[in-house]
Formats: structure tokens, C-alpha cells, sequence
């Protein structure tokens, strides 16, 4: 069974650096082929596509947030974990990982998401 | 503004059948046969009800459906019950750094 959860503050002031951490079960970031990413909704709004990192550690990235992303992987600790600077309240939003298949968007697996809100 | 065109709803009854569009290009929709739909109900993760085009993932209703024409994609739910009534998002996969790019979304109303 796969799971995947994900963690970070629920309050982050304008202009400093977010750090959200996926943890995930039931599957390995070693396995050919299996990637994670990283998704968000804005309050009332649609899905955006952030970035995703792969079993072979290509990191790709959405290219309007691409200067201010960046997705790692551990996966000793079975984790994946999102960098975002320079935060904005725009960046208020639902933040989801989900397990990804490479070159599909096959995204069957999502975690139950964390609400992030930027406020001074 | 999204990359995919879908309307911002649509509603009908219970029993019928109802379809929803997501219009994109040749860049995307029209280019690749990976185009996924997600239902998401309030408050919930959303959870992905078709892939590539016309795929159920198992413990899908088979009463979800997917097709392609051209740059259009769409989604039929036939014999429409309550539970169906959710946001419905498309999304498609492009062989570039986009990667993904998803929908609008479509409020579903079971009458």
C-alpha cells in the first residue's frame, strides 16, 4: 500500500523559505521509473503542477516557480523534500507530493496534503 | 489563467450522463495520449479516476469514462448518484519542461 504524507509549517512570513518534507511507504525511490512530486491548490483554485524528482535524480520543475524550487530526495529516509524562497502570499496554498511513474501523469497516489499560509 | 480549457460547471441528474471537456493544443492534449481526470471533493486530496486518456485505475467505477478528439478530452459519468458531485480536474502530461499542466476544474451538481 502507498502512502505519502506530508509535513511543514502551517504559517511562513513573506519572503522567507519554505521547506515542505514528503514521507512516503510502499514503494522505493530506487525502483526504475518511480518519481515524487510535488502539487498545490490555492484556496478555491485549481491544481498547479510545482516539480518532481525521479528514481535517477532528474529534478524537473514547473518553469514559472523554477527559480525558486528545488526538490531533493533521501531515500534512505524514504523522503522528498521541497525547497520554495522567497515566499509570497500567493504561494498560499494546499501543498500535495504524490508518487509519479516517469513520463506520465499517471498521479494515483497523493498525500492528504498541508495547508500553508504566507502572512506577515 | 490555465492551460487547459474545461467549463466551470456542469450539472444534471441523477441516473443520467453528463461529460466534461478540457481543450488544450497539439502541444498537449492533442500531442499525447496522457491526459488523467481527478475528482475531488470538498476538503479532500483529489483522486485520479482516469489516466491516459481512457484508463480506470482499479476500484474506479467503470460508470467513469474517458476519451480523446483531437485537442479535446473528456470525461462521462453515466448514471449520475450524489456521491459524483465534486470538483473534476484534467490534466496532461507534455514532453517538456512543463511536464504537467492541468485544468481549470469543473464543478459537478447532481440535481
Amino acid at each position: 500500500q502507498i502512502t505519502l504524507k506530508e509535513s511543514g509549517p502551517t504559517l511562513v512570513k513573506p519572503t522567507q523559505t519554505l521547506t515542505l518534507t514528503c514521507i512516503f511507504s510502499g514503494f522505493s525511490l530506487e525502483s526504475s521509473g518511480v518519481g515524487v512530486g510535488w502539487i498545490r491548490q490555492s484556496p478555491g483554485k485549481t491544481l498547479e503542477w510545482l516539480a518532481l524528482i525521479y528514481w535517477d535524480d532528474d529534478q524537473r520543475y514547473s518553469p514559472s516557480l523554477k527559480t525558486r524550487l528545488t526538490i531533493t530526495k533521501d531515500t534512505s529516509k524514504n523522503q522528498v523534500v521541497l525547497t520554495m524562497t522567497n515566499v509570497d502570499p500567493v504561494d498560499t496554498a494546499t501543498y500535495y507530493c504524490v508518487h509519479a511513474l516517469m513520463a506520465t501523469n499517471r498521479f494515483e497516489h497523493w498525500g492528504q496534503g498541508t495547508l500553508v499560509t504566507v502572512s506577515s | 489563467q490555465s492551460a487547459l480549457t474545461q467549463p466551470a460547471s456542469v450539472s444534471g441528474s441523477p441516473g443520467q450522463s453528463i461529460t466534461i471537456s478540457c481543450t488544450g493544443t497539439s502541444n498537449d492534449v492533442g500531442g499525447y495520449n496522457f491526459v488523467s481526470w481527478h475528482q475531488q471533493h470538498p476538503g479532500q486530496a483529489p483522486k485520479l479516476v482516469i489516466y491516459d486518456v481512457s484508463n480506470r485505475p482499479s476500484g474506479v467505477s467503470n460508470r467513469f469514462s474517458g476519451s480523446k478528439s483531437g485537442n479535446t478530452a473528456s470525461l462521462t459519468i453515466s448514471g449520475l448518484q450524489a456521491e459524483d458531485e465534486a470538483d473534476y480536474y484534467c490534466s496532461s502530461f507534455i514532453r517538456s519542461s512543463t511536464l504537467v499542466v492541468f485544468g481549470g476544474g469543473t464543478k459537478l451538481t447532481v440535481l
